[in-house]
């Protein structure tokens, strides 16, 4: 089975503070996601990558980036924490099918991360 | 842009109930790419379906059911002879073809709570 992990299941950062959200994925997978969910909102994308060191801007990137140095893992940095990120953030990974233009795999999601900026 | 609604935010159901979800979809694209994602309380979405937009043929899988209908721009999802452990968030999403890195764009999701 696809194994996508998130290295923390609650977070509690203060306002300002540098945040990094990391995400590791064990099926080669070339698609990585960064996705919020708020209540009524559904997930909103953030950032997504479909290659090591590719990245492309999602919905709502203000304040966050991302780094892909490796093709396993997919981090989120949140510069500078305010309280309006406060947001469960789930990552997520998929097979590309013929090219980064490519059909659409099914995404495989991470157990999220529930961050708290106070 | 593609835009995905669900319009049902959440819906409560007796078990052995049936329930649809609705979902209603905007796209400029004819080729795309529809899926329904389940969220139960631990909180990993897990893949249901996906549905390409040249394929109408509805689909069942076991109690789950769906109706692609192009010409109203809807792709709805019945849970025929509910359970309990049906109970979730259910999110209805869009890919257009041919987009880089294959993003999907998400409803705001429908809770259903199936009471015993």
């Amino acid at each position: 089975d696809v194994k996508v992990t998130q290295s923390s299941r609650y977070l509690v950062k203060r306002t300002g503070e540098k945040v990094f959200l990391e995400c590791v994925q064990d099926m080669d997978h070339e698609n990585m996601f960064w996705y919020r969910q708020d209540p009524g909102l559904g997930l909103r994308l953030i950032y997504f990558s479909y290659d090591v060191k590719m990245k492309e801007k999602g919905d709502i990137p203000e304040g966050y980036s991302v780094s892909r140095e490796k093709k396993e893992r997919f981090s989120l940095i949140l510069e500078s924490a305010s309280t309006n990120q406060t947001s469960m953030y789930l990552c997520a990974s998929s097979l590309i099918r013929g090219g980064i233009r490519g059909t659409n795999e099914k995404l495989f999601f991470g157990s999220g991360t529930q961050l708290s900026v106070l | 842009a593609q835009k995905v609604t669900q319009a049902q935010t959440e819906i409560s159901v007796v078990e052995k109930e049936d329930v649809t979800l609705d979902c209603v979809y905007e796209t400029r694209d004819t080729t795309y790419y529809l899926f329904w994602y389940k969220q139960p309380p631990s909180g990993e979405l897990v893949f249901l379906i996906r549905r390409n937009s040249f394929d109408e043929q509805n689909e069942i899988s076991g109690r789950y059911s769906w109706n692609f209908q192009k010409s109203t721009s809807s792709f709805n999802f019945t849970i025929t002879a509910s359970q309990v452990v049906d109970s979730a968030v259910y999110f209805c999403a869009l890919s257009e073809f041919g987009a880089a890195g294959n993003k999907l764009t998400f409803g705001g999701g429908t809770r259903v709570l199936v009471k015993p």
